[in-house]
């Protein structure tokens, strides 16, 4: 069974860096196909794709937000890692982190860029 | 790149059917079949019922049901029913390693 967890400040002054763990369960970010996702809600609206890491270290951010982002992963204590600098409250959201994997057919495979698997979330408020 | 265009809103009666649907343009819906839609229920995290646009993922009923055509994809869910109601949003890859997300549905069950 596939779980993830995210943890990190509930609360961040404008301008700080904001770091967030997401701790899983179920699956290893060694195996090849696996990827691991982060993806943020503000109160009331929608969805939004921040990061995602693959088990071959392969790093993709949001175009928009990549100057900020930074996403790291640790296999031996199966965790991924999302930095985000330059907080603003704008960025006052809840964050998600979510399982993701290459599928595959009889003669190849492929990323669907879906996320099949996603933690409960950790709301995160940018204050002063 | 903008987001996906959603309807703010859908409803429907139990039993009925609801079509959602989901613009993008030629750089994302429309140039490859790797859109997703969630459910979301009111302070619970996504949950994944359409991959590449037609699959479901096991355990989601078969009342979901996607499609596309040119640069709009559209999740029909039929027979439908009290739990259906939530906020649905669609993804699409949008080509150079990026995903985009709709705006979201809120579906009401009269």
């Amino acid at each position: 069974q596939i779980t993830l967890k995210e943890s990190g400040p509930t609360l961040v002054n404008p301008t700080q860096t904001l770091t967030l763990t997401c701790t899983f369960s179920g699956f290893s970010l060694t195996i090849s196909g696996v990827g691991v996702g982060w993806i943020r809600q503000p109160p009331g609206k929608a969805l939004e794709w921040l990061a995602l890491i693959f088990w071959d270290d392969d790093k993709r951010y949001h175009p928009s937000l990549k100057s900020r982002l930074t996403i790291t992963k640790d296999t031996s204590k199966n965790q991924v890692v999302l930095t985000m600098t330059s907080m603003d409250p704008v960025d006052t959201a809840t964050y998600y982190c979510a399982h993701n994997s290459y599928y595959c057919t009889s003669t190849s495979c492929y990323n669907p860029w879906a996320f099949d698997i996603w933690g409960q979330g950790t709301m995160v408020t940018v204050s002063s | 790149q903008s987001a996906l265009t959603q309807p703010r809103s859908v409803s429907g009666s139990p039993g009925q059917s609801v079509t959602i649907s989901c613009t993008g343009t030629s750089s994302d819906v429309g140039g490859y079949n790797y859109v997703s839609w969630y459910q979301q229920h009111p302070g619970k995290a996504p949950k994944l019922m359409i991959y590449d646009v037609t699959k479901r993922p096991s355990g989601v009923p078969d009342r979901f049901s996607g499609s596309k055509s040119g640069n709009t994809a559209s999740m029909t869910i039929s027979g439908l029913q009290a739990e259906d109601e939530a906020d649905y949003y669609c993804s699409s890859y949008a080509g150079r390693y990026t995903l985009l997300f709709g705006g979201g549905t809120k579906l009401t069950v009269l």
